[in-house]
């Protein structure tokens, strides 16, 4: 089974509009860390904003949240007032600290397209 | 601020030629990685570190061997390249905790072509 799924292969979406970007995962594990990473066209990975477990509140980064649901094992990204640098595809991360090494575990990836 | 550097940015080999990605990091951390990235694949993990002189497998390190003799560098070696291994590669290192806000940070990989 996939520890984390990204179920969109592409968006679109307006500049000034809000996108939700959908991400699910799998642990058993306690204690784990949600991370959302930028990676555009250049294809550098950008980090963007991070979700712990135990955190009570949504994170939020500027224009990104995380759109954290616990009980329901998802961390969407939600960047509100889209822009063109936007354009980019996105990668929704696990860590966990149980995991030897605590390498990222990533899902395929989101490629969100951003028109004026 | 240099972070994580990967060398070299590009390469491309034929069949059975042998190579060794390099990648340096100035931020003293414990832990480094090597991924490769395949078009809808997201990215694998293909060995890591968690400190100088200690090696580990991930989900694909089957082809590669890695060496981390001093605790700012690490080294992805491909012995005998097969056209499996036309990838990109990103090296990354970070705190130990995966639980922390510390996220792991990126090199900007290495384009690989085999042949």
């Amino acid at each position: 089974a996939q520890k984390i799924t990204q179920t969109q292969p592409g968006m679109f979406v307006q500049e000034k509009e809000a996108v939700t970007l959908d991400c699910t995962y799998d642990t058993s594990d306690p204690s784990y860390g949600l991370f959302w990473y930028k990676q555009p066209s250049s294809g550098e990975m950008i980090f963007l904003i991070y979700q712990g477990s135990y955190d009570q509140q949504n994170a939020t980064e500027g224009r990104y949240s995380l759109n954290f649901q616990k009980a329901r094992k998802s961390a969407n990204l939600v960047i509100s007032a889209s822009q063109l640098g936007d354009s980019a595809m996105y990668f929704c991360a696990m860590r966990e600290q149980a995991q030897a090494g605590t390498a990222l575990i990533f899902g395929k990836g989101t490629t969100l397209s951003v028109s004026s | 601020n240099a972070g994580v550097t990967q060398t070299p940015k590009f390469r491309v080999l034929k069949t059975g030629q042998s190579m060794t990605l390099l990648c340096a990091q100035d931020m003293n951390h414990e832990y480094m990685y090597w991924y490769r990235q395949d078009p809808g694949m997201g990215l694998r993990l293909i060995h890591y570190s968690v400190g100088e002189g200690t090696t580990a497998k991930g989900e694909v390190p089957d082809g590669y061997n890695v060496s981390r003799l001093k605790k700012q560098n690490f080294l992805l070696g491909l012995e005998s390249a097969a056209p499996s291994q036309t990838s990109v590669y990103f090296c990354a290192s970070s705190y130990p905790r995966g639980d922390s806000g510390q996220p792991q940070h990126f090199g900007d990989g290495t384009r690989l072509s085999i042949l």
